[in-house]
């Protein structure tokens, strides 16, 4: 079953906006990472949160985690039409076999 | 160096034929892994290898055959494949199975 549901589907801001993406899981997780996929091409990590973090910054970025609620928001500050992309949620779980299992996705459009 | 290269970079094969796809880090990363993405979907895991040993088959048909001759290679190997095996296949590799993984660019595989 999907394990990360990000809402909303998609989204379309001007420049210069901010961007805040949700996610949502059901099972526990080791961490929640978040990922940028430009137009057919290879994901890029953006930010891991660990399930006992709450808050995470990196650059333009900043990751909120709230285990309670499960679920999980992305916020890109100061926008630029270079973030348009696809954004995924994917969470680990714990266990020695765990693999990472994505949401469907977010369809970023900054308009410049 | 710091990414993850997979050749070829777009593959035309017919249902007969038998081609193989290639990965290949040099991060030291000790968990490697094969994705299947469809259009406007998020990636679908097929093989994790952990210290070269498969560790996770997410039941995928014996036509997509995996190989890890090394810690730094990955090899898919395709036979007898359907037009609805036509996707982009990623590549990721990760220090281990609970950290932020790299991926590749993938290989656009269409099948005719």
């Amino acid at each position: 079953s999907q394990q990360g549901e990000e809402d909303p589907q998609a989204l379309s801001i001007q420049e210069g906006e901010n961007a805040t993406m949700n996610c949502s899981y059901k099972t526990s997780i080791n961490n929640l990472q978040w990922y940028r996929q430009n137009s057919g091409r290879g994901l890029v990590h953006l930010i891991l949160i660990r399930s006992n973090e709450r808050e995470k910054h990196s650059g333009r970025l900043r990751v909120t985690l709230d285990t309670s609620k499960k679920s999980s928001s992305l916020l890109i500050t100061a926008s630029r039409a270079a973030d348009t992309a696809s954004y995924f949620c994917a969470t680990d779980a714990p266990g020695a076999n765990s693999k990472l299992t994505f949401g469907k996705g977010i369809t970023l459009s900054v308009r410049p | 160096d710091t990414e993850v290269t997979q050749t070829p970079k777009h593959l035309v094969m017919g249902m007969t034929n038998k081609k193989s796809l290639k990965c290949e880090q040099h991060m030291g990363h000790r968990a490697m892994y094969w994705y299947k993405q469809k259009a406007k979907k998020p990636p679908e895991l097929m093989f994790v290898y952990s210290y070269e040993k498969l560790s996770i088959n997410e039941s995928v048909p014996s036509r997509f055959s995996p190989e890890c001759p090394n810690s730094s290679l990955l090899n898919l190997h395709l036979h007898a494949l359907q037009p609805e095996d036509s996707a982009l296949y990623l590549c990721a590799s990760s220090f281990g199975t609970h950290n932020e993984q790299f991926f590749g660019p993938g290989t656009r595989l269409t099948v005719l």
